[in-house]
């Protein structure tokens, strides 16, 4: 089955700075990566995604670069802000299509102002 | 749109006691459904997933049980629950197809068993 390791379990940085949390898989048969924003006490919630057919995808101040050959998928949030602080998961899905997803053990990301 | 609901929020039990947490999925037909678990806020663990209903596989022995006795329904179970059963349990669906594998979560019950 999959294994996905992610690093750092917890991350530190000053507003406006830029955050970097990596991920990496065993399967090379995973085509699914997502990674969660989760809120303390609330449900995860998705953020960003990337397929395997694709190496890089950007939304605003968040973007996902992922290395099929390497087995590493990375997230980078730049000009963070306090809201942003937050425990982010990454995934894997095993290259399913039941949709069954592998979590790492997700990054505390704390912004300070 | 679609929805998912899962209950109760939280709840506290007694070691021993029987578990029934529910969850169910309102606008879409045939979602395949999860059953996570996360100890001390980290570390998502996939206990079961489910294609269809009737259809249940285990991720990793334990305690619990699961049912799909509907469509868009599911079901944690457990007969006698047990301290290190604690957690915050999250249902989650998603569509299934392949190329669409986003999971959304529900709202999650945070169970304490004393």
């Amino acid at each position: 089955g999959e294994n996905v390791e992610q690093h750092p379990s917890t991350l530190s940085v000053q507003e406006g700075d830029s955050a970097v949390i990596k991920c990496t898989y065993s399967d090379s048969a995973s085509n699914y990566f997502p990674w969660y924003k989760q809120e303390l006490g609330k449900r995860p919630q998705l953020i960003i995604d990337i397929r395997s057919n694709v190496g890089e995808k950007k939304d605003q101040r968040i973007a996902v670069t992922l290395n099929k050959t390497a087995k590493h998928f990375s997230l980078h949030i730049t000009e963070t802000q306090p809201e942003d602080s937050a425990v982010y998961f990454c995934a894997g899905n095993g290259g399913t299509s039941y949709g069954k997803l592998t979590f790492g053990q997700g990054t505390i990301l704390t912004v300070h102002p | 749109s679609q929805t998912i609901h899962q209950w109760p929020a939280t709840l506290v039990q007694p070691v021993g006691s029987p578990l029934s947490l529910e969850c169910t999925v309102e606008g879409t037909s045939n979602p395949n459904l999860y059953w996570y678990r996360q100890a001390a806020g980290r570390g998502l663990q996939l206990l079961f997933y489910s294609v269809g209903i009737g259809q249940i596989s285990s991720e990793v022995p334990q305690n619990l049980s699961a049912s799909r006795p509907q469509d868009r329904q599911f079901i944690l179970s457990s007969k006698k629950l047990l301290l290190s059963d604690s957690g915050f349990y999250l249902c989650a669906w998603s569509a299934g197809s392949y190329m669409n594998t986003e999971a959304f979560f529900g709202q999650g019950t945070r169970l304490t068993v004393v």
